[in-house]
Order: C-alpha cells, then structure tokens, then sequence
C-alpha cells in the first residue's frame, strides 16, 4: 500500500510565481520527511527536509511544512525559476527505518516564461 | 554533492538471462546502500538495504533469490536480477547513504532494464 501520496501528478506555474506540491503520508510512524528533485536521466537530489517536531523549515527559495496532524506536507517554491522545472518526490522516514525511505509517486513541474 | 555511479545505464537482455547492476559512490564510503525500484509514473520502491559485509536485507515481497545483491566494499554495491522475466523490466535507482543522517543519501543515476 502507497504510504506516501502525491495526488498531482503535474503542475504548471509561471516563473516568478510560486510553485506549491503537496504530500500526504498515512504511517504515523513516520517522523522524518524529505522532499528530492530529479531531472531525467539522473538520480534524485536532496532539496530540503523536515523533523516531525517541526512545522515549517526554509532553505531560500525552499519551505517546506508539515501538519502532523493531517498527515500533510506540503513545499513551497518562490518565486518558481525556469530552472526548477523536474520531478519533485516527497519521501518519509521513521527512525528505526535506518535510513529507509518511502517516496511518493513524484510531481513534474514545468515553469513557463 | 557527493557522486553516485551506476553502471549500465541501460540495458536490454533476453528473457531468463541474468543482468548485474553495479552501484559506486565515488568520492565518499557507504557502509549502507540502498535499492529501488520504480515502475513508470509511479514512486521509487524500496526493494533492499545493502550492507557492507552482510548480508542484504529484503523489503516484503522483494524475491531475495531474484534479486541477489553483494555489498563487498565500502563502494560498491551489486544487484543482480536473475532468469530476468519482462515484468522484471524497470528502472532500477540505487542510493548510498554517507553517515548517519537520512539527508546525506545519494543516489544514482538509475539503470533502464527492458527484458525482452
């Protein structure tokens, strides 16, 4: 069973405006949450991460919050940059995962001039 | 950011051959690596965690006698998909964790397996 959800497969933003992907996850066991970028043809990247006794992190251009108790996350990009067109995964940890993670389906960004 | 290898990046092969997929971190030692898998349009799976000198450790309903996976160096890691079937076809990613903190895993580039 999925246990980490991205229910928009894509989303279309104009540059300089702000790029919002949402995530829910349904382990409440999970106490760690990353969000990773991939370009094609590569592996994905780190981009920023949260702790479950947090509510909010940001990192430039980056923010990530989390609503534990909705089970949500969601990652704020502003303003969106050509650039930052790819697939962005939401992913999920628990601490006795040992660094196992549970990754969403991913969400293509495209940034349009 | 640290650099992860894998090699081939593609390859196809004939039903019931076995294919070996290599995993390197190049500039740092993993003592943990990790393999996933990702069907089209859907989210990296979780198929094992490699470590160094152990044995893998499979996720459920991970075949370990398909999927056999050696982590013989700080550096390398391989997994080997065995009698290759067309379902096994996939994308197959591996990543290698650098210290102790789920941030610092890195991974590779990914390996396109189409089993004919």
């Amino acid at each position: 069973d999925q246990q980490v959800k991205q229910n928009s497969p894509s989303l279309s933003v104009q540059e300089g405006r702000i790029s919002i992907l949402n995530c829910d996850y349904t382990n409440s066991m999970f106490d760690y949450f990353l969000w990773y970028k991939k370009y094609p043809a590569e592996g994905p990247t780190f981009l920023i991460s949260i702790s479950s006794i947090k509510d909010k992190n940001e990192d430039g251009r980056f923010t990530v919050f989390l609503n534990k108790s909705a089970k949500h996350l969601s990652l704020h990009i502003v303003p969106s940059q050509p650039g930052d067109s790819a697939v962005y995964f939401c992913a999920a940890s628990a601490t006795d995962s040992w660094g196992k993670l549970q990754f969403g389906a991913g969400t293509q960004v495209v940034v349009t001039p | 950011g640290a650099v992860v290898s894998q090699h081939p990046s593609r390859v196809i092969c004939k039903s019931g051959t076995s294919v070996k997929i290599e995993c390197r971190s190049l500039d740092f030692q993993a003592t943990t690596m990790f393999w996933y898998r990702q069907f089209p349009k859907q989210s990296l799976m979780l198929m094992a965690t490699s470590n160094e000198g152990s044995k893998a450790t499979y996720e459920q309903g991970v075949e370990k006698d398909k999927f056999l996976i050696n982590h013989a160096s700080l550096t390398l890691s391989t997994l080997t998909v065995t009698s290759a079937h067309p379902e096994d076809s996939s994308f197959y990613i591996c990543s290698a964790q650098r210290g102790s903190d789920t941030d610092t895993q890195y991974f590779g580039p990914g390996t396109r397996l189409t089993v004919l």
